[in-house]
């Protein structure tokens, strides 16, 4: 069976740091992974995804993640936060279905 | 494209009552997926369609819940009669090449 666990509900950055949003996954064979974000009151709003090739997958709003085949991760990054990256975001993987995992809340503070 | 297209946008409704939710998926899509996202159980999957035929509805809480998507451009979420612990937040997404395009949501009060 597949799973997507994201093992942070909350991660704090101050605005221009850089920031990690963690994500580990188990899945028999090659997934397909992705992250979402969502904003208060929206629907998830795909950010990237990472099918095959170039481990670094570079996505929407400058962010990027990294697939790493060996610890089983696909943690999302961006060199330098904003306040407006504040939201939930979620990381998903696709084997025969789509699973999310639970989200975490990303807070960026001026 | 106006992307996934859901109505109502935010529903209340008394216990027992009947409840009909719309979702209008992205043009050439050929999967559509309905899920429900609460603060205790976070995002659920209830059932996903591909080219109008229900493949999986073993998320669908109990017999309550219905869907249908009679044709590619609409799909219906029902629930019969209402509870006040299907309140929720209720998103269709639509799919093409495995990313999913989700619509605004429907925000479900049910007194």
């Amino acid at each position: 069976a597949q799973s997507v666990a994201q093992p942070e509900d909350q991660v704090n950055v101050a605005e221009g740091n850089p920031l990690t949003v963690k994500c580990t996954y188990s899945v028999s064979g090659n997934p397909y992974l992705f992250w979402y974000v969502q904003y208060p009151n929206r629907g998830l709003q795909f950010l990237l995804k990472y099918i095959t090739g170039d481990n670094l997958v570079k996505g929407s709003y400058g962010f990027e993640a990294e697939f790493n085949k060996s610890q089983t991760s696909f943690h999302l990054k961006k060199p330098s936060a904003l306040v407006s990256d504040s939201a939930l975001y979620f990381c998903a993987v696709h084997n025969n279905d789509m699973r999310f995992g639970a989200g975490t809340r990303l807070t960026v503070k001026p | 494209d106006a992307g996934v297209i859901q109505s109502p946008r935010h529903e209340v409704t008394e216990m027992g009552q009947e409840v009909t939710l719309r979702c209008k998926p992205i043009s050439g899509h050929d999967y559509l997926f309905w899920y429900r996202q609460t603060m205790m159980r976070g995002l659920e999957l209830l059932i996903y369609f591909n080219n109008n035929v229900p493949i999986d509805d073993s998320g669908m809480p109990e017999d309550r819940f219905s869907a249908k998507m009679p044709n590619a451009s609409f799909s219906t979420l029902k629930i019969q009669p209402s509870e006040p612990r299907d309140s929720a937040v209720y998103f269709c997404a639509s799919s093409w090449l495995d990313t999913q395009y989700f619509g605004p949501g429907t925000r479900l009060t049910v007194l």
